[in-house]
């Protein structure tokens, strides 16, 4: 089975602009997860999306957003971004809720 | 709230030497305990989970809810253990969202 995908890997922004990542996950998981993972913060929980619909959500401010489609990739968003944005954005996908959770390589997003 | 601590940034041992990367956490459940591995250059990837009970490349972890403790171990450390070692909690109130430590660095010198 292909793992789970991320897209772009890399991405540089600038401040007050909003961005899209995007995760497919490995065939067959409904459940789709996204953490941050920053070195003063360490990995941090996002949201959970399971059959298009956010199930669980994080500590985060409102301009993170996600979403998740039909054939269960996701998208999240960041609006108005900020400099402490910047981090590694990882999606994790699993095929049910509480079972093991399989990583994406990560976008490196860098907020100027 | 629930909160793992890994106390050790950074472990440095030799190679056949034991190594114990230690976790504790703090939950009034039942939570379900894991160790994820980052080895580099590659994604974060589960090592071991509590419930399993397996012994994945060597390591090993108990589950210890006396001391709220989940401590990994190895009795003889390769080079290619060499890696972020994470451990991380989930429980059905938090909809199994994972919740990690800081992580410890793990360095085995020859």
């Amino acid at each position: 089975k292909a793992g789970v995908t991320q897209t772009p890997r890399y991405l540089i922004k600038t401040r007050g602009q909003q961005v899209t990542l995007s995760c497919s996950p490995i065939s067959g998981h409904r459940s789709v997860s996204w953490y941050q993972q920053t070195p003063g913060q360490g990995l941090q929980f996002l949201f959970e999306y399971f059959s298009e619909t956010q199930r669980n959500k994080g500590n985060f401010p409102g301009r993170f957003s996600g979403r998740q489609f039909s054939n269960s990739r996701s998208e999240m968003n960041v609006s108005t971004l900020e400099l402490g944005d910047s981090a590694l954005y990882l999606c994790a996908s699993s095929s049910l809720q509480g079972s093991e959770q399989y990583f994406g390589p990560g976008t490196r997003l860098t907020v100027t | 709230a629930q909160r793992v601590t890994q106390p050790e940034k950074l472990l440095s041992v030799f190679k056949g030497a034991p190594v114990e990367l230690k976790c504790n956490y703090s939950y009034s459940g039942s939570p379900e305990l894991f160790w994820y591995v980052q080895y580099s250059r590659q994604r974060l990837q589960l090592l071991l989970r509590h419930i399993s009970r397996e012994s994945i490349k060597g390591f090993t972890a108990d589950l210890n809810k006396g001391e709220t403790s989940f401590h990994l171990k190895k009795p003889f450390a390769q080079e290619e253990d060499s890696a972020m070692y994470y451990c991380a909690l989930s429980n059905s109130n938090s909809g199994y969202a994972l919740n990690f430590g800081k992580g410890t660095s793990l360095l085995v010198t020859p």
